[in-house]
């Protein structure tokens, strides 16, 4: 089955620092991958997503590109900030997940803490 | 503005008690899905449904059942077989094939 493997945390980095935070996959077909944040208390939100082998997703910074030779999409951000302190899950939709469903496979979250 | 609203934010149970933690979106969207999240893991999947009237189990969908009566709305109710429901308790749709929109969660308490 469909899986997504996550590094694992938590990331405690300084303000400015750079950030990768490490995501594989394994899927059958062609899967589009996402990245959600969840801040303290509230529920996920989508950061960004890709759809397709070498796209590249982008939002408030943040960066991952589609790598379908390495079934990978790392998240990248060039300066983080101390509102950036969340956790960051991975995920993919697969075309093959099961009777036409649509179901999200999760990796387990990193956590990211970012100090002044 | 169009969203996901998860009613109550916090909810206690007391032991033998059946309670239905609400869902609501005006997205439009088809599928509906319901998570669970304990502290330091990632979500799993308790039920999804991709049509009014029409609902599958996900991998833990033992202890609680769900109805689709109308496509805004996807009430998720714990029941007293499942005995371990102190969790985050997430509500998400889609548009088909989309990414999936999440609601702010419930977290639920044992009394």
């Amino acid at each position: 089955g469909d899986s997504v493997t996550q590094m694992e945390g938590p990331v405690t980095l300084s303000e400015e620092a750079f950030l990768t935070i490490n995501c594989t996959y394994t899927a059958t077909g062609y899967p589009s991958l996402f990245w959600y944040v969840q801040y303290p208390g509230e529920g996920l939100q989508l950061l960004l997503k890709a759809t397709k082998a070498d796209d590249k997703g982008s939002n408030k910074g943040f960066e991952a590109t589609y790598r379908k030779e390495t079934t990978s999409f790392h998240l990248e951000k060039g300066s983080v900030q101390v509102s950036d302190s969340a956790v960051y899950f991975c995920a993919l939709i697969s075309a093959y997940s099961g009777a036409g469903s649509y179901q999200l496979t999760f990796g387990k979250g990193t956590k990211l803490s970012v100090i002044p | 503005d169009g969203g996901i609203t998860q009613s109550p934010k916090y909810l206690f149970r007391k032991e033998g008690q059946n309670v239905t933690l609400s869902c609501e979106q005006n997205l439009n969207h088809d599928a509906m899905y319901w998570y669970r999240q304990d502290p330091g893991q990632g979500l799993r999947l308790i039920y999804y449904s991709q049509i009014v009237n029409d609902f599958q189990k996900g991998d833990i969908a033992e202890g609680y059942s769900v109805s689709r009566e109308k496509k805004e709305s996807f009430p998720l109710t714990v029941t007293s077989a499942q005995k371990n429901p102190t969790a985050f308790y997430l509500c998400a749709s889609s548009p088909g094939m989309g990414p999936q929109h999440f609601g702010d969660g419930t977290r639920l308490s044992i009394l």
